[in-house]
């Protein structure tokens, strides 16, 4: 089955800077791929998704990338704000019958 | 629109005992998936449940089950609690298991102790 590897488990940042998540993915015919945010005592909640037809995305100060030869994607965020502060979790699905597969998380702190 | 409903917030248990935790999704979202993310560790794949029936399972004994009502509500069942079952129980809603793409709506989660 689909394995998701996140990197890194942890993420200490100066609010301003900029934060990235990076996952791999193990099956290559896995074609959509969201990130979700989780904050303290409440749901993962999407923030960005990108499918396999797109190599890039962004909305504000957060963008996905995605390689698909390499099977890894990323998430950006720039001038991260203490709100940021959260676990995001990166996933990998193929849809259908198929499950998505997600990674173990990050834990973003921003320090302000 | 509401969004995905989960009941109880907090549940405390003891060892032996059962759990029940219940699930509405989203209006017009067919598909129902239970989670658990134990203290520390990401999101574990439980159940699948569309149109009804059970469409995939995760690697959990089998005192963890489940079922879908006819109005696409669900409920989560543990048996024969163990300590090692406190978590945070997630439940998310999407269209169709043949509609495309899963996309995952997460509700607030039923957090289960066993003491």
């Amino acid at each position: 089955g689909e394995n998701v590897e996140q990197h890194p488990s942890t993420l200490s940042v100066q609010e301003g800077d900029s934060a990235v998540i990076k996952c791999t993915y193990s099956d290559s015919a896995s074609n959509y791929f969201p990130w979700y945010k989780q904050e303290l005592g409440k749901g993962p909640q999407l923030i960005i998704d990108i499918r396999s037809n797109v190599g890039e995305k962004k909305d504000q100060r957060i963008a996905v990338t995605l390689n698909k030869t390499a099977k890894h994607f990323s998430l950006h965020i720039t001038e991260t704000q203490p709100e940021d502060s959260a676990v995001y979790f990166c996933a990998a699905s193929k849809g259908g019958s198929y499950i998505p597969t997600f990674g173990r998380g990050t834990s973003l702190i921003v320090h302000p | 629109e509401a969004g995905v409903t989960q009941s109880p917030t907090h549940l405390i248990k003891t060892r032996g005992q059962q759990a029940t935790l219940r699930c509405s999704p989203i209006s017009g979202h067919t598909s129902v998936y239970w989670y658990q993310q134990a203290l520390g560790l990401g999101l574990q794949f439980l159940l699948w449940y569309d149109e009804g029936e059970e469409r995939n399972r995760g690697n959990f004994p089998p005192r963890f089950s489940g079922r879908q009502f006819p109005n696409y509500s669900s409920e989560l069942n543990v048996n024969a609690l163990e300590l090692e079952d406190s978590a945070l129980y997630l439940c998310a809603s999407s269209f169709g298991a043949f509609s495309g793409a899963n996309v995952l709506t997460f509700g607030a989660g039923s957090r289960l102790t066993v003491l």
